[in-house]
């Protein structure tokens, strides 16, 4: 079954304290991203990678950090979290749209609390 | 930049009616894909219908259809014979055609009450 898995899916953590959201997908896909979810804000993204060692900056990186070391895995990381990273956090995956007509899949959704 | 705007914070339907959501984009590219996703209180993202903008035919997806107005940029979602499971958040969706481009832009969304 095609899967994109998040962990945690709940996190409550403190200020400052680095804590880092794991995101696997099981379909050999090229592409994955990270977009955080706040209300009245729709999805954003924070971060993408079109490859292995291929990252680059979405719309609101700040705060953030990614890592593209193995195709399956794109982990979020959160050096030094604030409150205003509070959110809830979705990691999604696509294949090279020549090959696999535009679908996109998400993953469940992290919510993540700094306190 | 692409924008995409959904005028609509909140929608109410009776059960079995029909129900549109608005969403317009504003791009300067000539190729790309539209979406509507629902986000049920479960929050999971789930595709709803998609639309590519070179094919002038409406998508259809059973109970859900869009209207696609390409030179109006605008992507209305109809839901017809509206069920209580439609109830959820709607967001409508933009991604470029250009290569190496996967973000998706999302609308601020749109809840949509299913009255019984």
């Amino acid at each position: 079954e095609a899967q994109v898995t998040q962990n945690p899916r709940y996190l409550i953590t403190v200020t400052g304290k680095k804590l880092t959201v794991t995101c696997s997908q099981n379909m050999n896909h090229e592409y994955m991203s990270w977009y955080r979810q706040d209300p009245g804000l729709g999805l954003r993204q924070i971060y993408y990678s079109m490859n292995v060692e291929v990252t680059d900056k979405g719309d609101v990186p700040e705060g953030y950090k990614v890592s593209r070391k193995e195709k399956r895995n794109f982990p979020l990381i959160l050096e030094s979290p604030s409150p205003n990273q509070t959110s809830l956090y979705f990691c999604a995956s696509s294949s090279d749209r020549r090959y696999s007509g535009n679908t996109i899949y998400f993953g469940e959704g992290s919510w993540l609390t700094v306190v | 930049a692409q924008t995409v705007t959904q005028s609509q914070p909140e929608m109410s339907v009776q059960e079995a009616e029909t129900v549109t959501l608005s969403c317009t984009y504003d791009t300067s590219e000539s190729d790309y894909y539209l979406f509507w996703y629902k986000q049920p209180p479960s929050r999971q993202m789930i595709l709803v219908i998609r639309q590519e903008a070179y094919k002038q035919q409406n998508a259809t997806e059973n109970r859900f259809s869009v209207n696609f107005q390409k030179a109006a940029k605008s992507f209305s979602l109809k839901i017809s014979d509206s069920q209580l499971g439609d109830a959820a958040m709607y967001f409508c969706a933009y991604r470029s055609a250009e290569g190496g481009s996967e973000k998706l832009v999302f609308g601020k969304g749109t809840k949509l009450t299913v009255n019984p």
